[in-house]
């Protein structure tokens, strides 16, 4: 089946710093992608989306970023704080299967 | 935490035992789901119920046998169970199929 994976297991940033985290998707018929951050003890919880017929998506100190061409992923962090610890997954929707596929998850650390 | 929430947080079991994981969901969503997450791994999805009808059974063993009585809630009742089946269990919602998943805290089961 089709996967999804991020670059690098780990990354640790500086307290401050602005924070890249990336995501590869194989499936070019995929036309939804979730991000979601999991902290230690609790159960992952959604952050952004963004649909294939955009490029990008911001919220609140976060942006998502799609590049189809690539398939590839990404999520910024603006800022990063102690709190945003945590393991970060990237997600696809197969529409021709009909479920989410999750990446394996980037650790973020951020150093103060 | 209150959207979805799961019960107990923490089981230990031995192989021979029967027991029963619990979610519940307070979003007014249609499609729940069960999902296995163990360590270094992606998150697996087990059981999909869209509008109380299973609709996805991803090879799961017969030892874990899901239940969605209705929209709110999910069981997973488990029966001689195997310790590699030790890992956190995990509850979704969503609008419906295709839409962003809200996940519960997770049950953290060991089998011993």
């Amino acid at each position: 089946g089709e996967s999804v994976g991020l670059h690098l297991p780990t990354l640790s940033v500086q307290e401050g710093d602005n924070s890249i985290i990336n995501c590869a998707y194989s499936n070019s018929a995929s036309d939804y992608f979730i991000w979601y951050k999991q902290e230690s003890g609790k159960g992952p919880q959604f952050i952004i989306d963004i649909r294939s017929n955009m490029d990008k998506r911001q919220g609140q100190r976060v942006t998502v970023l799609l590049n189809k061409t690539v398939k590839h992923l990404s999520l910024q962090i603006a800022a990063t704080q102690p709190g945003d610890s945590a393991v970060y997954f990237c997600a696809e929707w197969n529409p021709s299967e009909g479920k989410l596929i999750f990446g394996q998850g980037t650790t973020l650390q951020v150093k103060p | 935490e209150t959207g979805v929430t799961q019960t107990p947080r923490h089981l230990v079991m031995g192989m021979t035992n029967k027991k029963s994981l619990k979610c519940e969901q307070h979003l007014g969503h249609n499609a729940m789901y069960w999902y296995k997450q163990s360590a270094k791994k992606p998150l697996e999805l087990m059981f999909v119920y869209s509008l109380e009808e299973r609709v996805e059974n991803n090879s799961v063993p017969s030892r874990f046998s899901p239940e969605c009585p209705n929209s709110s809630h999910l069981f997973l009742h488990l029966h001689t169970l195997q310790p590699e089946d030790s890992a956190l269990y995990l509850c979704a919602s969503s609008q419906a199929q295709g839409y962003e998943q809200y996940f519960g805290p997770g049950t953290r089961l060991t089998v011993t």
